[in-house]
């Protein structure tokens, strides 16, 4: 069974502190996406990665940055955190085959509270 | 740049009655779209795809969804409404197998019992 791991459900910070959000798939994934989620704005891409050590930009990158060293792991960074980063933090992966595994596998989520 | 529009924030609908949520898109080349469920306090789950081929794609749950290129949609149906169905529904689009997935705000289906 395909899995994307992500190390917390639950996590309160306070602000200006550094937060390590960190996302493990099992699936040999090239792919990798973070992205949050918020009441009436959906999911909104903060960073993807196609590689190790490639990241790109999505469209909220301000205020995150993003590690991958491996290929099965790939950690979103909040630098600085602030209250406007309190929400629900979601990872996925995706393969890059022609018609398998084009579909996005998503973890539990992260629910962030920055206070 | 694509975008994927939802442009019902809710739908309401009776159990046993069919449901459609609609979306719409915008890409520059040969769409993957994607349907996506949520249930409270979850992650995001695959419902079905559209890649290539038939234009009507049926997927998890009794699920379907049809692939329209002259009007850019790919509406989720299903015949028969269940009241488990009451989820937060997502339509998502991906241009080509090395590209970014960009997903709409997502719409929110309660079947009525």
């Amino acid at each position: 069974d395909v899995k994307v791991t992500q190390s917390s459900r639950y996590l309160v910070k306070r602000t200006g502190e550094k937060v390590f959000l960190e996302c493990v798939q099992d699936m040999d994934h090239e792919n990798m996406f973070w992205y949050r989620q918020d009441p009436g704005l959906g999911l909104r891409l903060i960073y993807f990665s196609y590689d190790v050590k490639m990241k790109e930009k999505g469209d909220i990158p301000e205020g995150y940055s993003v590690s991958r060293e491996k290929k099965e792991r790939f950690s979103l960074i909040l630098e600085s955190a602030s209250t406007n980063q309190t929400s629900m933090y979601l990872c996925a992966s995706t393969g890059t085959g022609l018609t398998m595994n084009t579909e996005a596998f998503f973890g539990q989520g992260t629910r962030l509270t920055v206070v | 740049a694509q975008s994927v529009a939802q442009p019902e924030d809710q739908v309401n609908v009776a159990e046993g009655n069919p449901l459609t949520v609609k979306c719409t898109y915008s890409v520059s080349g040969n769409p993957y779209l994607f349907w996506y469920v949520q249930y409270p306090n979850r992650g995001l789950q695959f419902l079905l795809k559209y890649i290539t081929g038939d234009n009507l794609v049926k997927g998890s749950y009794g699920f379907e969804a049809e692939f329209n290129k002259s009007q850019t949609s790919f509406h989720l149906k299903k015949p028969s409404a269940l009241v488990s169905d009451s989820a937060l529904y997502f339509c998502a689009v991906r241009e080509g197998r090395d590209d970014k997935i960009i997903f709409g705000k997502g719409t929110r289906l309660h079947i009525l019992p």
